[in-house]
């Protein structure tokens, strides 16, 4: 069946350092692909998808790009802020259902 | 605004009763989802509908129950059967296969 495997956390990183958080997923078909970031104590908000092959996402200077040939769909940003502490969810959606990754905590210090 | 209405955000329940946690979308979206989610961990999939009057078991379904009478509501029972339900109950919908997928403030369920 449809899988996720995204990159344990936490990750604790400097303001104005680089972000990637790798995403891999495993599915029959074309599925899209999301990011989802939800902040303590609400729902999961969309940051970015992608629905085929070679499609870059991008929202928020967040950007990820859907690799058919490697299954990924890494998040990447290249100045973290600390407004972007948040657990960072990698989401593949299949036929019917939508599987999530186990989620990554991201804590970004001044 | 559209959106997902989910409903009560905070929910204290004694052992053995039953509790409904309400989830309502005026999205027109035919997909609703629950998902559960427990401290530090990721979403599980409790039960989904994809059209009204169905809805199939996810990956942790029993101890829960579903109904799916109109298109814009799917709310969920937390059974006594469910031994172990404190947790944070998400409600998401979506238009259908690949679309984006819109989820609710959450629902905290605490058993006191």
């Amino acid at each position: 069946g449809d899988s996720v495997t995204q990159m344990e956390g936490p990750v604790t990183l400097s303001e104005e350092a680089c972000l990637t958080i790798n995403c891999t997923y495993t599915a029959t078909g074309y599925p899209s692909l999301f990011w989802y970031v939800q902040y303590p104590g609400e729902g999961l908000q969309l940051l970015l998808k992608a629905t085929k092959a070679d499609d870059k996402g991008s929202n928020k200077g967040f950007e990820a790009t859907y690799r058919k040939e490697t299954t990924s769909f890494h998040l990447e940003k290249g100045s973290v802020q600390v407004s972007d502490s948040a657990v960072y969810f990698c989401a593949l959606g299949g036929n019917e259902k939508l599987t999530f990754g186990t989620g990554t905590r991201l804590t970004i210090i001044p | 605004d559209g959106g997902i209405t989910q409903s009560p955000k905070y929910l204290f329940r004694k052992e053995g009763q039953n509790v409904t946690l309400s989830c309502e979308q005026n999205l027109n979206h035919d997909a609703m989802y629950w998902y559960r989610q427990d401290p530090g961990q990721g979403l599980r999939l409790i039960y989904y509908s994809q059209i009204v009057n169905d809805f199939q078991k996810g990956d942790i379904a029993e101890g829960y129950s579903v109904s799916r009478e109109k298109k814009e509501s799917f709310p969920l029972t937390v059974t006594s059967a469910q031994k172990n339900p404190t947790a944070f109950y998400l409600c998401a919908s979506t238009r259908g296969r690949g679309n984006t997928i819109y989820f609710g403030e959450g629902s905290w369920l605490t058993v006191v």
